[in-house]
Parts: C-alpha cells; sequence; structure tokens
C-alpha cells in the first residue's frame, strides 16, 4: 500500500513568515503534484515535479522532488493571508492502465495579520 | 477553455438509497477520474475512466460504479448508500491517461448520507 505522509498537520504563522511542508513516502512515484483546497472546493493543482532532485520555483513558493522521487518539499517565503489553505501533495503512479493519485494527509496552513 | 464541472453541489440522501454524481471533463481531456474526500482527509481513488472503459480501480465496493460517454463526460452511481459513504466526491480530468499527465479537478459534490 503506498503512503504519503506530510508534516506539520497544521501550521499557523504570522505574515512574513517562512515556512517548509514535507511530503514522504516509502514508495517510488511517476512524478509528484503539489494542491491547494479551499473549504468545499476541489484541489487547485500548483505544481508537477518529475524528475528526481528537481526544484520549480511558483513566485514565493519552492517544490523541490527528491532524488529517490520518494519525498518532495514545498518551501514558502514570506507568507500572506492569501496562502492560507489546505496543501496537499499527490503521488502519481499506475495501477494497471490507470494512472491515481495517491494523496498525502495533508498540511493546513494559517497565515495571520 | 472550460474547467472540470460537477452537479449537483450537494446532496442529502437517506442510507440504502442510490445516487448518481455526474462530471464534464476540461476541453480536450479524454480521461477522468473520481476520488472521496472524506472530511480531514485527502481524497481516495476510486476509479479512472479512459475511451469510456474503467481502467483501474481503486479499494472501493462493487456498488460504487461508473459511466464514461461519448463526449468524455462521466457518471459515478453509488447503491445501498451507507453512512460512510458521507463525503466530498471529486473528479478529474486529464489529457491522457498515463501517469505524467497531471490531473485537473471539479469543485466536487457534497453527499450526505442520513
Amino acid at each position: 500500500t503506498q503512503l504519503l505522509e506530510q508534516s506539520p498537520q497544521f501550521l499557523s504563522i504570522q505574515e512574513g513568515e517562512n515556512l517548509t511542508v514535507y511530503c514522504n513516502s516509502s514508495s517510488v512515484f511517476s512524478s509528484l503534484q503539489w494542491y491547494r483546497q479551499e473549504p468545499g472546493e476541489g484541489p487547485v493543482l500548483l505544481v508537477t515535479v518529475v524528475t528526481g532532485g528537481e526544484v520549480k520555483k511558483l513566485k514565493r513558493l519552492t517544490f523541490q522532488f527528491g532524488d529517490a522521487r520518494k519525498d518532495s518539499s514545498l518551501h514558502i517565503t514570506a507568507a500572506q493571508p492569501g496562502d492560507t489553505g489546505l496543501y496537499l501533495c499527490a503521488g502519481a503512479s499506475l495501477t494497471g492502465t490507470a494512472s491515481k493519485l495517491t494523496f498525502g494527509t495533508g498540511t493546513r496552513l494559517q497565515v495571520t495579520l | 477553455e472550460t474547467g472540470v464541472t460537477q452537479s449537483p453541489t450537494h446532496l442529502i440522501k437517506t442510507r440504502g438509497q442510490q445516487v448518481t454524481l455526474r462530471c464534464s471533463s476540461q476541453s480536450g481531456h479524454n480521461t477522468v477520474s473520481w476520488y472521496q474526500q472524506a472530511l480531514g482527509q485527502g481524497p481516495q481513488f476510486i476509479f479512472q475512466y479512459y475511451r469510456e472503459e474503467e481502467n483501474g480501480r481503486g479499494n472501493f465496493p462493487p456498488r460504487f460504479s461508473g459511466l464514461q460517454f461519448p463526449n468524455y463526460s462521466s457518471e459515478l452511481n453509488v447503491n445501498a448508500l451507507e453512512l460512510d459513504d458521507s463525503a466530498l466526491y471529486l473528479c478529474a480530468s486529464s489529457l491522457l491517461a498515463g501517469s505524467y499527465y497531471e490531473q485537473y479537478f471539479g469543485p466536487g459534490t457534497r453527499l450526505t448520507v442520513t
């Protein structure tokens, strides 16, 4: 069974602080995707990382895929209240001919003024 | 470009009833996946449809079934509803069925079983 563990589960910080969210697994994934989800809405794709060791930047967000493609991290610089939400990592793999996403447990981030 | 849409937004059903949820994929996408997200948890893979056939399934019982139509839209059917089926049901579409293709999610259908 593939499992993705995220840490921390909850994070409450003040505007301007930096933070890192970790996503770890014992399984290898073809790619890893990070999503942000608002209450009552579907997850919104932030980034996809495919190559081991890959680093991608999206404005103040930096995503890294581990060399062995089993883990990933999301770093936010100078957090803003608009960054508040549930952050989910999801590993992509094939089950039969279907491409499924295995989601992490999620990190709920709250950024206050 | 139209994103993934789902209907209805909310639904309340009684235990033992049947329900049908609908999804329209993003323009140009031919693969649809369904996920169940219980409160406080990450989404769980139910199944995926590609070219109108189920091409993969997660750990869900046969009372969870689906369809995909020639226009790539999809339905999720759940029979004999149980209280634990209360969840947010998410539909995601992707360009193709390979694991390198990104999945884009709809807003979900909130199902409550009483």
